[in-house]
């Protein structure tokens, strides 16, 4: 099983390009996370998928779309990049069973940079 | 609200020393807390969790962390550094909301281990 996996690793844009960054899992989870992560601010989640067919904002989703494309596939897009987007992202995923706690397994991460 | 506070962003331990690396957090409700170990270049792992019983938990690695409710504190340690240890750990404090988990990560620390 390759887990989480997220393309492209690296990526250089200009601003108010677009970009769509992909991530998909292979171990049948329901819920699947988009995370940015930036120095001395841990992660935050940008948005989420509690299920297939379902998509809600997180905690800094401005300036950002999600699609779930399927149950593997979730893709994160940047309609016009800004250089406050220049970050490392990371998709991740979990089973999304109702109550407890579900381990979420992180990709490898897309490190972004918009000029 | 929840939150995690990591105490020190940058920690220096040497090699065979012990390794104490600091959370507290806040929560409304009895929390799931986590650590997580981010290596150079590499996604988030999921080193040990608390989610109910025993307070002392034991991860990988030789790692452990114990929830003591009287001081919201859930510090990690390891009794003797290892090169290898040399990573990024995040403390994390996950609730259950609304049909998915909220993940509130820290900042982050830094351990560098010197040889």
């Amino acid at each position: 099983n390759a887990g989480v996996t997220q393309t492209p690793k690296f990526q250089v844009l200009k601003t108010g390009q677009s970009m769509t960054l992909q991530c998909a899992q292979d171990m049948n989870h329901n819920s699947m996370y988009w995370y940015r992560q930036d120095p001395g601010m841990g992660l935050r989640l940008i948005y989420y998928s509690a299920s297939e067919g379902t998509t809600d904002k997180g905690e800094v989703p401005n300036g950002y779309n999600v699609s779930r494309l399927n149950k593997r596939e979730f893709s994160l897009r940047l309609e016009s990049a800004a250089p406050s987007q220049t970050s490392v992202y990371f998709c991740a995923s979990s089973t999304g069973l109702a109550g407890g706690y579900n381990e979420q397994f992180f990709g490898p991460g897309t490190r972004l940079t918009v000029l | 609200a929840q939150s995690v506070t990591q105490l020190g962003s940058h920690v220096s331990v040497s090699e065979g020393a012990l390794v104490l690396l600091r959370c507290n957090y806040s929560s409304s409700v009895p929390p799931y807390l986590f650590w997580y170990v981010q290596y150079p270049n590499q996604g988030l792992q999921l080193l040990l969790k608390y989610t109910t019983g025993a307070t002392l938990v034991k991860g990988i690695n030789g790692f452990e962390a114990e929830f003591k409710k009287s001081e919201t504190s859930f510090h990690l340690t390891k009794p003797s550094a290892h090169m290898s240890d040399a990573a990024e750990y995040f403390c994390a404090v996950i609730k259950n909301s609304g049909g998915y988990q909220k993940v509130t990560f820290g900042t982050g620390t830094k351990l560098q281990v010197i040889p």
